[in-house]
């Protein structure tokens, strides 16, 4: 049962910390996406990877955040250095887009408590 | 701005009725939209896809409909059972992009 697979699965840090989330899509997928979601602004895009080329991060702050992909089987979102409001739920996702975009598989979710 | 609204945060239904969920959409053109449900501490499941050209899709007890002149999906789950108690999220496609849009969800409870 191919599934996305996320490390940590809880990460409670202090502020000023860095912070390093990995994601390992489901093989064969060569979309793969960053969302973060929040109570107060429900799920927003970060960035997106096609084929492991970044498509588009204008959702992430550029400052703070960064977004990788060493290769098709491992993503990474890095915060340096993290901030309280940084606190959330992120989440990724991976896909096969073929001309059109299909279905997402998401993964549990990296819970990223900022002290 | 784009927006999308999903109504009312929370739904309370009965076992056995029909639960309609509603999504609206302002200025915005989307291509496809989608349907994923949500539960506590889990990420979004894909359940349904349906195209601007199509008016409406079923699977099994879910369908849903495509209004693109009222901007509207809805997203109806027929004799509803307490397991389908989750958040439903729609999302929006735009034609070109490859990124979805997601509301901000609907709460759903079916009541035994």
């Amino acid at each position: 049962d191919a599934r996305v697979t996320q490390t940590p699965r809880d990460k409670v840090t202090e502020m000023g910390q860095e912070v390093t989330m990995r994601c390992q899509p489901i093989l064969g997928h060569n979309t793969v996406f960053w969302y973060r979601q929040t109570m107060m602004q429900g799920l927003e895009l970060l960035a997106y990877f096609r084929n492991r080329a970044p498509l588009d991060d204008s959702g992430m702050p550029k400052d703070r955040f960064s977004a990788e992909m060493p290769d098709a089987t491992l993503a990474t979102l890095k915060i340096q250095p993290s901030e309280p409001r940084d606190s959330a739920v992120y989440f990724c996702a991976s896909g096969l887009v073929v001309r059109t975009i299909n279905e997402q598989f998401f993964g549990p979710g990296t819970r990223l408590t900022v002290l | 701005s784009q927006k999308i609204e999903q109504n009312s945060e929370a739904l309370n239904i009965q076992e056995g009725k029909t639960a309609t969920l509603t999504c609206n959409y302002t200025n915005y053109s989307p291509a496809y939209l989608q349907w994923y449900r949500q539960d506590p501490g889990r990420g979004p499941v894909f359940l349904l896809l349906i195209r601007e050209n199509e008016k409406e899709k079923r699977k099994e007890r879910l369908k849903v409909t495509f209004d693109t002149t009222l901007k509207q999906s809805l997203f109806h789950i027929t004799a509803s059972q307490p397991a389908d108690s989750a958040t439903y999220l729609c999302a929006l496609q735009g034609g070109s992009a490859r990124q979805l849009t997601f509301g901000s969800g609907t709460q759903l409870t079916v009541l035994p």
